[in-house]
C-alpha cells in the first residue's frame, strides 16, 4: 500500500502570504491528486499530474517523480483559500483500486 | 448536471440496524469508490468498482456489502450497524483508474448509536 504523508497538519497565515504544502508518498505512481476540502465538507479535485508542473489561477502544484515528492503552492493567498488540502496517491501504484489519502492540511487565511 | 449524488445526506442507526447508502452518477463513468473518512484520518477506501456488476475489496471492507448492478448506482450497505462504523461515506466516480479525475458526491453522515 501506498504511504502518503502531508505536512504541515495545520497552517495558519496572513492574506497575501504565499503558502506551501507539502505531500510525499513511498510507491512509484503514475499520477497523484490534490483535492480541497470546503468547510462545508465537500470534495473537490484541484490537480491530478504526473510529472513538473501544473497552474490554475493562483494555485501551482508540482511533483517530483524520482523524490517521490509533490507540492501545492498558492500564491497571494485569500481568506476564501482556507480549507482542508489532501493529497492522494494510488493505492497500490497501479491505480486501479482507488487511492490513498493524506490526511490533509487545515489552511486558514486570515484577513 | 448532477454529477456525483449520495442519499441519504445525514441517517443515525441504533446498533444492529441496517442501512443501505446510495450513490449515484450521471456522468456515464465507469469507475465507483466509497470512502470512509474519520477524524484525524485521511479518507479510506471501502469498497471499489470497475464496472457494472463488479466490485472489489478496498482497505477497510469488513462490516460492509456493495453492489453495482447499473452503471450509474454503487449501492453502499450495513447489513449490522456498529458504532465503529460512524463517520462520513463518501462515494467518487471516475472515468478510469488513478489516472483520473475522482468526483466526489457531498458526503452521507452517519451516526451508529
Amino acid at each position: 500500500k501506498n504511504e502518503v504523508e502531508q505536512s504541515p497538519q495545520n497552517l495558519t497565515a496572513q492574506e497575501g502570504e504565499f503558502i506551501t504544502i507539502n505531500c510525499s508518498y513511498s510507491v512509484g505512481i503514475s499520477a497523484l491528486h490534490w483535492l480541497q476540502q470546503h468547510p462545508g465538507g465537500g470534495i473537490v479535485s484541484l490537480f491530478m499530474l504526473s510529472s513538473g508542473k501544473k497552474k490554475h489561477g493562483r494555485l501551482i502544484a508540482t511533483i517530483n517523480i524520482q523524490e517521490k515528492h509533490s507540492s501545492l503552492h498558492i500564491t497571494a493567498s485569500h481568506p476564501r483559500d482556507s480549507a482542508v488540502y489532501i493529497c492522494a496517491a494510488p493505492y497500490s501504484g497501479g491505480g486501479a483500486d482507488g487511492l490513498t489519502f493524506g490526511k490533509g492540511t487545515h489552511l486558514i487565511i486570515q484577513p | 448536471n448532477a454529477g456525483v449524488t449520495q442519499t441519504p445526506k445525514f441517517r443515525v442507526l441504533k446498533t444492529g440496524q441496517s442501512m443501505t447508502l446510495l450513490c449515484a452518477q450521471d456522468m456515464n463513468h465507469e469507475y465507483m469508490y466509497w470512502y470512509r473518512q474519520d477524524p484525524g484520518m485521511g479518507l479510506r477506501l471501502i469498497h471499489y468498482s470497475v464496472g457494472e456488476g463488479t466490485t472489489a475489496k478496498g482497505e477497510v471492507p469488513d462490516g460492509y456489502n456493495v453492489s453495482r448492478l447499473k452503471k450509474q448506482n454503487f449501492l453502499l450497505g450495513l447489513e449490522s450497524a456498529a458504532p465503529s462504523q460512524t463517520s462520513v461515506y463518501f462515494c467518487a466516480a471516475a472515468r478510469g483508474s488513478a489516472k483520473n479525475i475522482q468526483y466526489f458526491g457531498a458526503g452521507t453522515r452517519l451516526s451508529v448509536l
